[in-house]
Parts: C-alpha cells; sequence; structure tokens
C-alpha cells in the first residue's frame, strides 16, 4: 500500500534556530517528492519538488533532501524566523495513470521567540 | 492573479442539506481538484478533472458530485450532507496532471464546512 509517514508529528523550537522534518514513503513506481508548507486557515503552498534524480534542492532557507534508496526525505529549515510556524506536508508522486499524489498527515512547527 | 480563488470560506448546513461549493482559477491551468482535510489525517482527494471536459473519482468520492463547468472553474457539490461531512474543503489546479509530472499545485484557501 502506498503510504507517507512523517515525523515528528509536532515540534517546538527557538527562533533563530535549525530544524529538521522527516518524511519516509512506501510509493511505487516512484515520480516525486513535494514538500508543502501550510499556514493555519490556510491552503498548502509548494516549496519544493525533487525527482528520482534529484537528492538537495533548496527554497531560500528551507532545503528538501531527497535518498531514493532508503525512500526518505527530510526538510531542513536554518534560521528559523516566528512565519515558520506552519505544519509541513510530503506529497510522494507515483508514475500511474491519472493523478496520484499521496500525502503525509503534516509536521506541525512552532517556532517561539 | 487571485490565484484559486472559493467560495464560500464558511457554511454551517443542516443534515440532508444540499449546496454547492464554487472554485475558480485565473492561471489557464487544466486540471482542478477537490480535497477534504480532516483533523490527523492528510490531505484526500475527492475528485479531479485531468481536463475541461472530464472528471474522474478520487480516494473518497462518496456523497459527493463535481462538475467541470469550464477551463477555469470546477465546483463541487453535497446532494444530502452528513455530518461525517463536516470538514475544509481544499481546490487546487496545475498545469496538468500531478502525477508522473512535476507541476505544482496551486490551492485555493479552502471552505470550512459544518454539518449538524
Amino acid at each position: 500500500k502506498n503510504q507517507v509517514e512523517q515525523s515528528p508529528q509536532s515540534l517546538i523550537i527557538l527562533e533563530g534556530k535549525n530544524c529538521t522534518l522527516q518524511c519516509n514513503y512506501t510509493v511505487s513506481p516512484f515520480s516525486n517528492l513535494r514538500w508543502y508548507k501550510q499556514d493555519t486557515g490556510r491552503g498548502p503552498v509548494s516549496l519544493t519538488i525533487m525527482t528520482f534524480s534529484e537528492n538537495t534542492k533548496s527554497n531560500g532557507r528551507y532545503t528538501a533532501t531527497l535518498d531514493a534508496d532508503t525512500k526518505q526525505s527530510s526538510l531542513h529549515i536554518t534560521a528559523s524566523q516566528l512565519s515558520d510556524s506552519a505544519s509541513y506536508i510530503c506529497v510522494v508522486s507515483a508514475y500511474q495513470a491519472g493523478t496520484a499524489l499521496i500525502f503525509g498527515k503534516g509536521t506541525t512547527l512552532s517556532v517561539s521567540s | 492573479n487571485a490565484g484559486v480563488t472559493q467560495t464560500p470560506k464558511f457554511q454551517v448546513l443542516k443534515t440532508g442539506q444540499s449546496m454547492t461549493l464554487q472554485c475558480a482559477q485565473d492561471m489557464n491551468h487544466n486540471s482542478m481538484y477537490w480535497y477534504r482535510q480532516d483533523p490527523g489525517m492528510g490531505l484526500r482527494l475527492i475528485y479531479y478533472s485531468a481536463s475541461e471536459g472530464t472528471t474522474d473519482k478520487g480516494e473518497v468520492p462518496n456523497g459527493y458530485n463535481v462538475s467541470r463547468l469550464n477551463k477555469r472553474e470546477f465546483s463541487l457539490r453535497l446532494e444530502s450532507a452528513a455530518p461525517s461531512q463536516t470538514s475544509v474543503y481544499f481546490c487546487a489546479s496545475s498545469s496538468s496532471i500531478a502525477g508522473g509530472v512535476t507541476d505544482t499545485q496551486y490551492f485555493g484557501p479552502g471552505t470550512r464546512l459544518t454539518v449538524l
């Protein structure tokens, strides 16, 4: 069964600190992996999209890594800001007819001052 | 550009009532989607439309119908609302089907629906 598991479920860090969120998946055949940021009360916004051949991609202070062999991805946030407080969702896409995006349940990050 | 817009933002229904959630995008995207998001669960696909004139069921289609009115608009209808349909509903769009391609999906702000 295609699944995406994220950890931790929630995380609290101090402003200015770094953090890393994890995503493990069992999706086949794998096409690409996406990270979204969802602010409270709003729709998800895409941060990065990585294909099989890419093992790292950055978007400002956000850096995503992908290990397709171990089927793991991480999202590293550098020098966190209060505005980083949000839910971060890992989404894996499979090659198949129609649309096949499998969403993780998300990690809720709280950045405090 | 407004991106993806949804109406209404909030709605309260009684069991058995019907309603239609509206979604429009101004990015000339071919593909559109309806998701629901429940506490503690990931986003789940209800229906999608790969292109104008086509619609297909997603993971949780029971109790819903959709209409791709034109390239811009994709509506979701609840014919007889049930408390289990209390959720936040998101519409999204992309250039093409977001399966084997890397097109970004753009999401609307959501509709918060409560069924009593």
